[in-house]
């Protein structure tokens, strides 16, 4: 069984400029989160999902931050306009309930110039 | 609050000696934990996790943790380890905490294994 997928593995942008990136969770997971790691911290949530509703975005900074999972499985982070404080791995996780064992996808990292 | 408390940044062993990463926790009622390590440029691999039951679990690659309820702790250890063991390491607990479930990591702990 395929785990999480994650897309791009890698990515360098110049400040200001958007960038997105793709998750795809385990087959049949309802749940889908969205971390942010930075260096030489743990992963910090942004937003969950359940179907295709943010259950909690508190996290989420919405001045510059979206994400969508518009059919429950597929889901998208995107930064508008991304800053040199956004560097960092950002880890999408999935889940079969919210409360069950999350998986996680080997992560995008995110260079900002 | 729930919190998890790391409280090693890094820890030094030589291979084949045993390995024990430590693991504190703030919350009000029994969480369900987890251990996850983390290899250079690469997601989360859960290596274990505690929901009920026995507070010994047992994981992959050789690896074991221990509930123990009065000091708070889930403490991952291995008895000999390997020059692959060298990762970071992190503990998680789930909780439930304003109408909804979370897992809340630590900082983790990076093991560097001497040959």
């Amino acid at each position: 069984e395929a785990g999480v997928v994650q897309s791009p593995r890698y990515k360098i942008i110049e400040k200001k400029q958007p960038v997105a990136f793709w998750c795809n969770p385990i087959s049949g997971h309802n749940t889908l989160y969205w971390y942010l790691q930075n260096l030489g911290q743990g992963p910090e949530l942004l937003i969950r999902y359940e179907n295709e509703e943010a259950v909690d975005d508190s996290q989420l900074p919405k001045d510059r931050f979206s994400a969508e999972r518009l059919k429950g499985v597929d889901s998208t982070l995107k930064i508008q306009p991304a800053e040199l404080g956004d560097s960092a791995v950002y880890l999408c996780a999935s889940s079969l309930t919210g409360a069950e064992t999350q998986y996680f996808g080997p992560g995008t990292r995110l260079l900002v110039l | 609050a729930q919190s998890v408390t790391q409280p090693d940044i890094h820890i030094t062993v030589s291979e084949g000696a045993s390995l024990e990463l430590r693991c504190n926790y703030s919350y009000g009622a029994t969480p369900y934990l987890f251990w996850y390590v983390q290899s250079p440029g690469q997601g989360l691999q859960l290596l274990l996790k505690y929901f009920s039951g026995d507070t010994l679990v047992q994981g992959i690659k050789g690896f074991e943790a221990e509930f123990k309820r009065s000091q708070s702790s889930f403490n991952l250890r291995k008895p000999s380890v390997h020059w692959s063991d060298a990762a970071e390491y992190f503990c998680a607990v789930g909780a439930q905490g304003s109408g909804t479930y979370k897992y809340i990591f630590g900082t983790g702990t990076r093991l560097k294994v001497l040959a």
